[in-house]
């Protein structure tokens, strides 16, 4: 059974800082990992969807790995923004097209 | 539309009663998912479907949750004889096609049973 784990659970930085969100799972058989954000009372907001045969993604800010063998993937934010304060989700997609989700991180940038 | 769209956006009722949520994911994606949040904890999936068929019914929780779909489109959830443990925020998703397509959520329905 695939288990996603997020580490740390809870991130204060200041303003200007570059930050590394950590997820980890238990089986590498994975489609896909995504990376999402979601801000309090609202959605799911897509950030960055990995395919098992990439290595990473970038957008912006932003950038994700993934490293299967390892179990392991990473999303990195550039210069981070009070604006990116929110809780960081990562999803596994599994053989049988469900995401499982880790608990996710509460980011809080501090200006 | 945009976007996924989720109705009712808060839903209140009295344990014991049935409650249906609506789905309409985006205009030509085949597959959707439902997925719950309970205050404090992770998403965990409910329901896939691809198409109109449900080929994955794994994550209902028990068998007062029912979930269709119809013309590819809409979906609907249903609980029946809700219960406390009910109360969630549920979650829709649609993609392209399921495996390697990205899922797009809706904002939710917050339901609060009493």
């Amino acid at each position: 059974k695939q288990e996603v784990t997020q580490i740390p659970a809870a991130l204060s930085v200041p303003e200007g800082e570059n930050l590394v969100l950590n997820c980890s799972f238990t089986d590498s058989a994975i489609y896909n990992l995504q990376w999402f954000r979601q801000d309090p009372g609202k959605g799911l907001t897509s950030l960055l969807l990995i395919q098992s045969s990439q290595r990473e993604q970038t957008s912006g800010r932003l950038n994700a790995s993934l490293d299967k063998s390892s179990g392991r993937s990473t999303l990195y934010i550039a210069a981070s923004q009070p604006g990116d304060s929110a809780t960081y989700l990562c999803a596994a997609m599994d053989s049988s097209y469900k995401l499982i989700f880790g608990s996710g991180t509460r980011l809080l940038v501090r200006p | 539309g945009a976007g996924v769209s989720q109705s009712p956006s808060n839903k209140v009722t009295e344990k014991g009663k049935d409650v249906e949520l609506r789905c309409d994911p985006i205009s030509g994606h085949t597959a959707l998912y439902w997925y719950r949040q309970r205050l404090g904890q992770g998403l965990e999936f409910l329901i896939y479907f691809q198409g109109n068929s449900a080929p994955d019914k794994s994550g209902l929780p028990s068998d007062r949750f029912s979930a269709e779909r119809t013309g590819e489109s809409v979906s609907t959830l249903t609980i029946q004889r809700t219960q406390q443990e009910d109360s969630a925020v549920y979650l829709c998703a649609s993609s392209r096609g399921a495996g390697y397509n990205e899922q797009f959520f809706g904002p939710g329905t917050r339901l609060t049973v009493l």
